[in-house]
């Protein structure tokens, strides 16, 4: 059974500190998709990464992927309380079934 | 174009009470997944559809819950009977098949509520 594990699950900035959330999961996959979850909201789209070494930005987030270390990141860079929300990453099988980490909650404080 | 549609949007039954939700995905996409998100967890896969077809229920309660999607479009899941544990929100979400990034897109999810 592919699992996915997130580490922290909590996390608690102050505006402008830079922080890394991480994503382990134990099979081999090379797709890998961060969402964004705010409170009540669905789920929103912010990265795909589809090989391994692969490196997406945008603003203040920029995910990466290292397939051979079955291991993601997701770095914030002087983080601003628009940031505050659950992400997710989710790994892809090769079957097409994701499977989701529980998610790290980010609260940004000025 | 647009987004996955899901309705109700919010549910309260009581327990050993049925309930039914709908999804009706993005246009074209011939994939449909079911999870269900417990308040402070990720999405679990409950049920993926190709078409009409099931491709993975592995996940899904079939004592209680069912799901169809027989016109190969729009789906509904039931719960039959709902247990206090089945509180949760369910998403469901669907895909693009052929598309290079194999990327889902979520509906707004139902809010569930068992009392």
């Amino acid at each position: 059974e592919l699992k996915v594990e997130q580490n922290p699950l909590f996390l608690s900035m102050q505006e402008g500190k830079n922080y890394t959330i991480y994503c382990n999961y134990s099979t081999t996959s090379d797709r890998l998709y961060w969402y964004r979850q705010d409170p009540g909201k669905s789920l929103e789209s912010l990265f795909v990464l589809l090989s391994n070494g692969a490196v997406k930005q945008e603003g203040r987030l920029m995910a990466s992927l290292d397939t051979k270390a079955r291991l993601s990141t997701l770095h914030i860079t002087a983080a601003v309380h628009d940031l505050s929300a659950t992400y997710f990453c989710a790994v892809l099988t090769n079957a097409g079934k994701s499977t989701f980490g529980d998610g790290t909650t980010l609260t940004v404080k000025p | 174009e647009a987004g996955v549609a899901q309705s109700p949007r919010y549910k309260i039954i009581e327990k050993r009470q049925s309930v039914a939700f709908w999804c009706n995905p993005i246009s074209g996409h011939a994939t449909l997944y079911w999870y269900q998100q417990i308040l402070g967890q990720g999405p679990k896969l409950l049920i993926q559809f190709q078409n009409n077809g099931v491709v993975d229920d592995s996940q899904l309660p079939k004592d209680r819950f069912s799901a169809e999607r027989l016109k190969g479009v729009d789906s509904t899941l039931k719960i039959q009977p709902a247990k206090l544990e089945d509180s949760a929100v369910y998403l469901c979400a669907s895909r693009r098949p052929g598309s290079s990034y194999n990327e889902q897109f979520f509906g707004p999810g139902t809010r569930l509520t068992v009392l």
